[in-house]
């Protein structure tokens, strides 16, 4: 069946430091794939998005990286800041046609250490 | 995302009792998502809407209902809530028209029923 999971529930990691979490998928058939970023006591964020005809998409400070090859897909944060200290998690889609259903990670909780 | 309001944004019920959570949006979106989300479980789609005249029920529907009474808002009901619908409710909000389902959210509704 499908899935989409995390590595690692936890990273703590030092002010200045870069910042990789990562995300398996299953779902071979998925083309669409989003990182949020969830502060505590707030709604998800959207970051950033990559569809599978690409493999690597650069934000602000942010670049997400997509191995099709072994169903896997990171999230990269340069130089990460207090302010970056959340729950991350990815989710995956099959684009076109009616479909809606956004499957999502549990998450991994970045903590960053002043 | 201010585009995307819930009220209230805490909720304490009892057992038994029928509540109404709401969600407003200023984006334009045609599609309207209701998710709860627990501890350890992530998100889970309760029902979601394509447009005014579609709702449909996603994973775990039952025990809840929705109205969809305009483009803009969709609202979610406990029928008669049980302790263990205590949880973060959350609205998302998506745009057909740009064939990706990239999925913003309001900022979550905190329900206790005891």
């Amino acid at each position: 069946g499908e899935s989409v999971g995390l590595h690692l529930p936890t990273l703590s990691v030092q002010e200045g430091d870069n910042s990789i979490i990562n995300c398996a998928y299953s779902n071979s058939a998925s083309d669409y794939f989003i990182w949020y970023k969830q502060e505590s006591g707030k709604g998800p964020q959207f970051i950033i998005d990559i569809r599978s005809n690409m493999d690597k998409r650069q934000g602000q400070r942010v670049t997400v990286l997509l191995n099709k090859t072994v169903k896997h897909l990171s999230l990269q944060i340069a130089a990460t800041q207090p302010g970056d200290s959340a729950v991350y998690f990815c989710a995956e889609n099959r684009s076109g046609g009616s479909n809606y259903k956004l499957t999502f990670g549990k998450g991994t909780l970045l903590t960053v250490n002043p | 995302d201010a585009d995307v309001t819930q009220t209230p944004r805490n909720r304490i019920t009892k057992t038994g009792k029928r509540i109404m959570l709401e969600c407003s949006q200023t984006k334009g979106h045609d599609r309207m998502y209701w998710y709860r989300q627990d501890p350890g479980l992530g998100l889970r789609l309760i029902y979601y809407s394509f447009d005014v005249k579609d709702i449909n029920k996603g994973e775990i529907s039952d025990g809840y209902s929705v109205s969809r009474q305009a483009q803009a808002k969709f609202s979610l009901s406990l029928e008669s809530a049980i302790p263990n619908q205590t949880a973060l409710y959350f609205c998302a909000t998506s745009d057909s028209g740009t064939g990706l389902e990239t999925q913003y959210f309001g900022p979550g509704t905190r329900l206790l029923v005891l």
